[in-house]
């Protein structure tokens, strides 16, 4: 039993490349989303998704894609890497929780990356 | 809107004391409120959560903390600290209309000393 992977645990880009964080839960949660953590601001909502085919925005979704093709994928795609963009990135899923049995997140254990 | 604060950066407590982590919220609707823990170079794990019923919760590793509506505080507390407990606690929040994402607070260091 897996819950959320993430790969790649690390990486390193140049200004203007663009890269794919993968995300893939063996959960069947409905929900997922992605985060982003920096120093004193916690965890930021980039995008997230409440089932197959659906995705939406969240606080800050500039300069990321993501797309839900499949219950256990939500890959987040940065179009054109930027220094801003330096950060730990967590993909989070959940049952869509609408009752006491909501158990909030699982989260995978991040990637850390760093644009230069 | 909603929102999280976690007034206190960084809290220090020797170990055997008591160790008290605030959160306040603001949310439209009934709060559903959790507690993370993060540990270095880790993803956040769930320790504790309210949603309906008593208003005091008990967690993973003998944490508790105490929902206040009056005040919108859900404040984790454990009676005696270890130096274990050392990590970096997140309180999070959502309204319990369905389709509300959580919102998280900046979190707060602890850091229990021998």
């Amino acid at each position: 039993n897996a819950g959320v992977t993430q790969t790649p645990k690390f990486q390193v880009l140049k200004t203007g490349q663009s890269m794919t964080l993968q995300c893939a839960q063996d959960m069947n949660h409905e929900y997922m989303s992605w985060y982003r953590q920096d120093p004193g601001m916690g965890l930021r909502l980039i995008h997230y998704s409440v089932g197959a085919g659906i995705t939406d925005q969240g606080e800050v979704p500039n300069g990321y894609n993501v797309s839900r093709s499949t219950t256990e994928d939500f890959p987040l795609r940065l179009l054109s890497a930027a220094p801003s963009q330096t950060s730990v990135y967590f993909c989070a899923s959940s049952y869509s929780g609408g009752t006491v049995n909501f158990y909030g997140y699982t989260f995978g254990s991040g990637t850390r990356l760093t644009v230069v | 809107a909603q929102s999280v604060a976690q007034p206190e950066d960084q809290v220090n407590v020797a170990e055997g004391n008591p160790l008290t982590v605030k959160c306040t919220y603001s949310v439209s609707g009934n709060p559903y409120l959790f507690w993370y823990v993060q540990y270095p170079n880790r993803g956040l794990q769930f320790l504790l959560k309210y949603i309906t019923g008593d208003n005091l919760v008990k967690g993973s590793y003998g944490f508790e903390a105490e929902f206040n509506k009056s005040q919108t505080s859900f404040h984790l507390k454990k009676p005696s600290a270890l130096v274990s407990d050392s990590a970096l606690y997140f309180c999070a929040v959502r309204g319990d209309n369905y389709g509300q994402n959580f919102v998280f607070g900046p979190g707060t260091r602890l850091s229990v000393l021998p």
